[in-house]
C-alpha cells in the first residue's frame, strides 16, 4: 500500500542553524501539508500545498520557513535558522482526489534543537 | 477563537466493552470532522470522516456521530480490543475548504483497553 515517507527520522541542530525536512507524498496526490506536534500538545497546521503554490499558511509559518517541490515527488520544508521552540515532530500529509478529504500522514521527523 | 476539546482524562476500559470518545467544539462550522489514530512516536492514521450533513457513519468496529447543533461528535469503538489502545485525535475542517483543506485538532484522548 502507498505511503507518506519522511527522511530523516531524527535531526538534531543547533540553534541558527538550517535544516531542510523532506517527504515523499503518495505519488497520486495532489494537495500537501505540514503539520508540526510539539510533545504533549496538539498537532499544528503549519503549510498546505496545491498547485505548486501555497494555499495557506498558519501564523506560526513565518519568514524562517518555505516549502518547495523541487521535482515533483519531493515535498521540502526548511527552516533557515532554527530556534530552540522548533524543536518538535514533523509531520508531512498528504491527500488525493478533489473528493478525498483524508490525509495521509509520514512517520515524522524529530527536530532537536540545541 | 476556534476550540476542540476532547476527554482530558485518560480512558480505561476492559477488553470487549464499547469506547465513547468526546470532541467539542466551539466558535467554528466544519465542513467535516475526522478521527485519526496516533501511537506514540508515529504520525496520526486516517480511521473515519464524518460530513456536517451526516448523522452518523460506520466502518467495521467503529461508529462517529456528529451534530452540528450541539457541535460535537462522539466516537464509538465496539468490541474494545488491547490493540485499540492508543491515542484518539479530532480534527476539523472548514466549510471553505476549497483547495486548502487544512485540519484544526484536538489534544486527542488516550485509550487503554485492557486484557
Amino acid at each position: 500500500e502507498p505511503e507518506v515517507t519522511q527522511t530523516p527520522s531524527h535531526q538534531v541542530t543547533q540553534m541558527g542553524q538550517e535544516v531542510i525536512l523532506r517527504c515523499v507524498p503518495i505519488s497520486n496526490h495532489l494537495y500537501f501539508y505540514w503539520y508540526r506536534q510539539i510533545l504533549g500538545q496538539k498537532v499544528e497546521f503549519l503549510v498546505s500545498f496545491y498547485n505548486n503554490e501555497i494555499s495557506e499558511k498558519s501564523e506560526i509559518f513565518d519568514d524562517q520557513f518555505s516549502v518547495e517541490r523541487p521535482d515533483g515527488s519531493n515535498f521540502t520544508l526548511k527552516i533557515r535558522s532554527t530556534k530552540l521552540e522548533d524543536s518538535a515532530m514533523y509531520f508531512c500529509a498528504s491527500n488525493g482526489r478533489d473528493s478525498s478529504y483524508e490525509q495521509y500522514f509520514g512517520p515524522g521527523t524529530r527536530l532537536t534543537v540545541t | 477563537s476556534q476550540k476542540i476539546e476532547q476527554n482530558s482524562e485518560a480512558l480505561n476500559i476492559q477488553e470487549g466493552k464499547t469506547a465513547t470518545l468526546t470532541c467539542n467544539y466551539t466558535n467554528y462550522s466544519p465542513a467535516y470532522l475526522q478521527w485519526y489514530r496516533q501511537d506514540p512516536g508515529r504520525g496520526p492514521v486516517f480511521l473515519l470522516l464524518i460530513r456536517e450533513n451526516e448523522k452518523e457513519k460506520r466502518k467495521e468496529r467503529l461508529k462517529v456521530t456528529f451534530d452540528t447543533t450541539l457541535k460535537q461528535s462522539l466516537f464509538h469503538i465496539t468490541a474494545s480490543q488491547p490493540a485499540d489502545s492508543a491515542t484518539y485525535l479530532c480534527a476539523l475542517a472548514g466549510s471553505d475548504a476549497g483547495n486548502n483543506r487544512k485540519l484544526i485538532w484536538g489534544l486527542g484522548t488516550s485509550l487503554a483497553v485492557n486484557p
